[in-house]
């Protein structure tokens, strides 16, 4: 079967740096994305891997290994707003999203 | 560019009658576009795939006759939800796709169904 898995939810200080993980088993690979959704809103495009190593972003990067399965969303410089659901996505054989449960990520001050 | 919008952002109807939502592809022509449903503090969980002038490919465990998708065009696909229940309170999201960026799916803005 199809598993993406992501820690469901983390706290992390205005300011500071924080990394969320993301794992995956998918029949196919054609690239990873991360998004970020806050509550009552829609899913915001923030990165896509396809190959390895880390793209940078402004204040958020991304980290693909495709041989371990493995991605995470690197964020820096914490801002409030950066308080939301954060879905880690793979794109299978057949180009549909698979999609894991999200972490919910809580700024504190 | 790469704009999708939603028709109704919120809707709120009664329980046995049906609700359409729209689904368009502003500025780029949309072959394929997909339906989600997202119940409180869950994550997206597709429900059907619809590729422009054809049938719509459902989910396992997705009623075809309830939720009901037409992509008539390239630039609208519509999921009409028949006969609602309480339980299909949600909040639905739909996706559109281009044939040469097969890679990546632009979402509309989400609509918010309750039924009373």
């Amino acid at each position: 079967g199809q598993n993406i898995d992501q820690p469901t939810e983390m706290t992390a200080t205005e300011g500071a740096i924080v990394q969320i993980n993301c794992t995956y088993q998918t029949s196919g690979f054609n690239g990873l994305f991360w998004y970020q959704q806050h509550a009552g809103e829609a899913p915001t495009f923030l990165s896509y891997n396809v190959l390895d190593g880390l793209e940078e972003k402004g204040r958020f990067s991304s980290f693909l290994s495709r041989s371990k399965g493995y991605s995470y969303l690197l964020l820096k410089e914490l801002q409030m707003k950066d308080s939301a659901s954060y879905l880690c996505a793979v794109l299978d054989s057949n180009y549909q999203l698979i999609w894991g449960a999200g972490t919910k990520l809580i700024i504190k001050p | 560019g790469a704009v999708v919008s939603q028709h109704p952002s919120w809707v709120i109807c009664k329980s046995g009658t049906s609700v359409k939502i729209e689904c368009r592809s502003l500025d780029f022509q949309a072959t394929t576009m997909f339906w989600y449903r997202q119940f409180p503090k869950q994550s997206l969980m597709l429900m059907a795939t619809s590729n422009e002038g054809s049938k719509a490919t459902y989910e396992q465990g997705v009623e075809k006759d309830k939720f009901l998708i037409n992509h008539a065009s390239l630039t609208l696909s519509t999921l009409t939800v028949t006969s609602a229940h309480p339980e299909d309170s949600s909040f639905y999201i739909c996706s559109a796709r281009t044939l040469e960026a097969r890679y990546e799916q632009y979402f509309g803005p989400g609509t918010r169904l309750t039924v009373t």
